[in-house]
């Protein structure tokens, strides 16, 4: 069975600080996927990033960031400078051997200006 | 990636009564799934719809409370039968792999259809 682990629930930040989500997995297979998801108030969900697990290298992609290390089970995901439109829920995800998609709980993230 | 439609994009209905959500994809894809997403809560795979045969249910989800059609290769329907209030949640459609040969384990999600039952 494949688990995925959001412990944090809420965080609130200011504009412009730097914030990090975690996201802890579980999984016996070699081979699968984790991914990033926004879910904005409007209620849609918004693919960001996919990592595959042969590859560790970290990402960056404008103010967002991915460090995925598989010594850990963990693939964090770090917003700089973090901006009002940020503010959404944010999703961990995986998929292994069996093609399903398991979700974490989710992160609510609230920017304030 | 697709350009993913659904309607009704919202709708408040009566107890006991059925609605049919439907979900259009610009281009062929592969694979369609359905999610249930309840108030505040993660979201959780009801079905993978097959084209032109059964829907595959996971457990605890059934064809006679969520059947599903998907008659070709871009566009499918989930149907909420009987409904209660506890059905009130978000349905969305996601989509995976081109038939161009793209891979299939990155899905991508429609906008939803936030449901309200009275």
């Amino acid at each position: 069975a494949q688990k995925v682990t959001q412990a944090q629930t809420e965080i609130s930040v200011v504009e412009k600080e730097d914030v990090t989500l975690d996201c802890v997995y579980e999984t016996r297979d070699t081979t699968y996927y984790l991914f990033w998801y926004k879910q904005p108030p409007s209620g849609e969900l918004v693919f960001l990033i996919r990592r595959n697990s042969f590859d560790e290298q970290n990402e960056i992609s404008g103010r967002y960031s991915w460090n995925f290390q598989k010594s850990t089970s963990s693939f964090n995901f770090t917003i700089t400078a973090s901006q009002v439109v940020d503010s959404a829920v944010y999703f961990c995800a995986l998929i292994g051997a069996n093609s399903k998609l398991t979700f974490g709980k989710g992160i609510t993230l609230s920017v304030r200006p | 990636s697709a350009v993913i439609s659904q309607k009704p994009s919202r709708d408040i209905c009566q107890r006991g009564t059925s609605l049919t959500i439907q979900c259009q994809v610009d281009s062929q894809v592969t694979m369609m799934f359905w999610y249930r997403q309840q108030p505040g809560q993660s979201l959780t795979l009801i079905a993978t719809a097959n084209q032109g045969s059964e829907a595959t249910y996971e457990s605890g989800f059934v064809i006679d409370k969520f059947p599903i059609s998907r008659p070709n290769l871009t566009f499918s329907t989930l149907t909420v039968s009987n409904m209660s209030p506890e059905d009130s949640s978000i349905y969305l459609c996601s989509v995976a792999g081109g038939l161009a040969g793209q891979g299939t384990d990155t899905q991508y999600f429609g906008p939803g259809t936030r449901l309200t039952v009275l």
